[in-house]
């Protein structure tokens, strides 16, 4: 089972770029990784996912190395409303593991 | 597309009643459906998987007799909640991953979120 481990908390300023940082020393050859933002009192929404290297979509981009033992989920010039709970899963299809690690609370100031 | 909706949102209810929520993949259908619940402050805790037309695989720790799953079919899922007490108050989480396709990974989408407050 892929356990992650992210920082509990991090700050940042409007327009800057924040890196997400999560491990997960012992993925599994078939696991994907993804990444959800939680807002307070609503269900977490999909950010991005990937298996290798790197994807970029409208929102992210997300970072993964050759060994694939971490993942870095890149938020390009945050604003105030990216202020939120970011959770990164690792796991696929066959085994259901789909628990959550305790997240990143991401703060970002004016 | 990808929406998963929750019904109701908010429910207050007596001690001792039974509550009843229901999960719904409004464009896709869900072979599996998962359920968490959070409380304030804390990451989400599975409390259990549903496949539809099978008995649902409850967490360890979860009791199966009083969070009665149902997953009757591949776009609804239910999660009541019986003989309810203030420690169930909680904001319950539904989740829905697609149907095996090609090229399908292992997105699942998330309803809104149930607050369920017990007096």
């Amino acid at each position: 089972l892929a356990k992650t481990t992210q920082p509990i908390s991090m700050d940042s300023y409007e327009g800057q770029e924040v890196n997400i940082t999560c491990s997960h020393n012992n993925i599994a050859t078939n696991d994907y990784i993804t990444w959800y933002q939680q807002f307070p009192s609503q269900g977490p929404r999909f950010i991005i996912q990937g298996y290798k290297t790197k994807v970029t979509n409208e929102v992210a981009s997300l970072f993964i190395p050759a060994d694939r033992k971490s993942s870095t989920l890149s938020l390009p010039r945050v604003s105030l409303s990216d202020t939120a709970v970011y959770y990164c899963l690792v796991g696929d299809r066959d085994n259901n593991d789909m628990r959550f690690g305790a997240g990143t609370r991401l703060t970002v100031k004016p | 597309g990808a929406v998963v909706s929750q019904h109701p949102s908010r429910v207050i209810c007596k001690s001792g009643t039974s509550v009843k929520i229901e999960c719904r993949s409004l464009d896709f259908q869900a072979t599996t459906m998962f359920w968490y619940r959070q409380f304030p402050k804390q990451s989400l805790m599975l409390m259990a998987t549903s496949n539809e037309g099978s008995k649902a695989t409850y967490e360890q720790g979860v009791e199966k007799d009083k969070f009665l799953i149902n997953h009757a079919s591949l776009t609804l899922s239910t999660l009541t909640v019986t003989s309810a007490h203030p420690e169930d108050s909680s904001f319950y989480i539904c989740s829905a991953r697609p149907e095996v396709r090609q090229g399908a990974t292992d997105t699942q989408y998330f309803g809104p979120g149930t607050r369920l407050t017990v007096l």
